[in-house]
């Protein structure tokens, strides 16, 4: 079985600019969450999607966003990059929404670099 | 809200030498716990998650923990480690009564396994 794909796995962008990352999920798995990981801060979550909604959301600007196809596969997009958004950025993947004690699977991420 | 406090940021051993990594949690409410390992340019994959019941958990890799309630902690341990155990180690944390996304992470302990 596949486990979850992210594309690209390393982006460069400038200032400024605007970023959409891809995500598609282990298959069968209907909960897709992202987290952004950086030196600084560690990994945070971002935004939860499940049936095309989004359930539940970290603390980040409204630049961030996301939204959720209907075969699962997910995407997010941060608009106006700043430097600070530099990190990778990793998708997992969950049988169960709405169980806590269910097994997220991760993507390997997409290193993204804003200069 | 929950936050986990990883005590030791970097943890040098020899190989076939024992480790525990230490992970304590602050909750207010009951939480699962889980320990997850991050390769060089990889995501996250599960080492194992405490759940219920027996407070001694395995998993892969030889890997175990033990869950302590009275004293909110959740270190890793593995008796004998290898080479290829180099890598970073995350302890997180999720509510019981919430979702699967919402995973607390800590900010990591690197292991670096020598000869």
């Amino acid at each position: 079985k596949a486990g979850v794909t992210q594309t690209p796995r390393y982006l460069i962008k400038t200032r400024g600019q605007q970023v959409t990352l891809s995500c598609s999920p282990i298959s069968g798995h209907r909960s897709v969450s992202w987290y952004q990981q950086t030196p600084g801060q560690g990994l945070q979550f971002l935004f939860e999607y499940f049936s095309e909604t989004q359930r539940n959301k970290g603390n980040f600007p409204g630049r961030f966003s996301g939204r959720q196809f209907s075969n699962s596969r997910s995407e997010m997009n941060v608009s106006t990059l700043e430097l600070g958004d530099s990190a990778l950025y990793l998708c997992a993947s969950s049988r169960n929404p709405g169980l806590a004690a269910d097994t997220q699977y991760f993507g390997p991420g997409t290193r993204l670099t804003v200069l | 809200a929950q936050s986990v406090t990883q005590l030791d940021s970097q943890v040098p051993v020899f190989e076939e030498a024992p480790v525990e990594l230490r992970c304590n949690y602050s909750s207010s409410v009951s939480v699962y716990l889980f320990w997850y390992v991050q390769y060089p340019n990889q995501g996250l994959q599960l080492l194992l998650k405490y759940l219920s019941g027996s407070t001694l958990v395995k998993g892969i890799n030889g890997f175990e923990a033990e869950f302590n309630k009275s004293q909110t902690s959740f270190h890793l341990r593995k008796p004998s480690v290898h080479i290829s155990d180099t890598a970073e180690y995350f302890c997180a944390v999720s509510d019981r009564a919430g979702t699967a996304s919402k995973l607390t992470f800590g900010t990591g302990t690197r292991l670096q396994v020598t000869l």
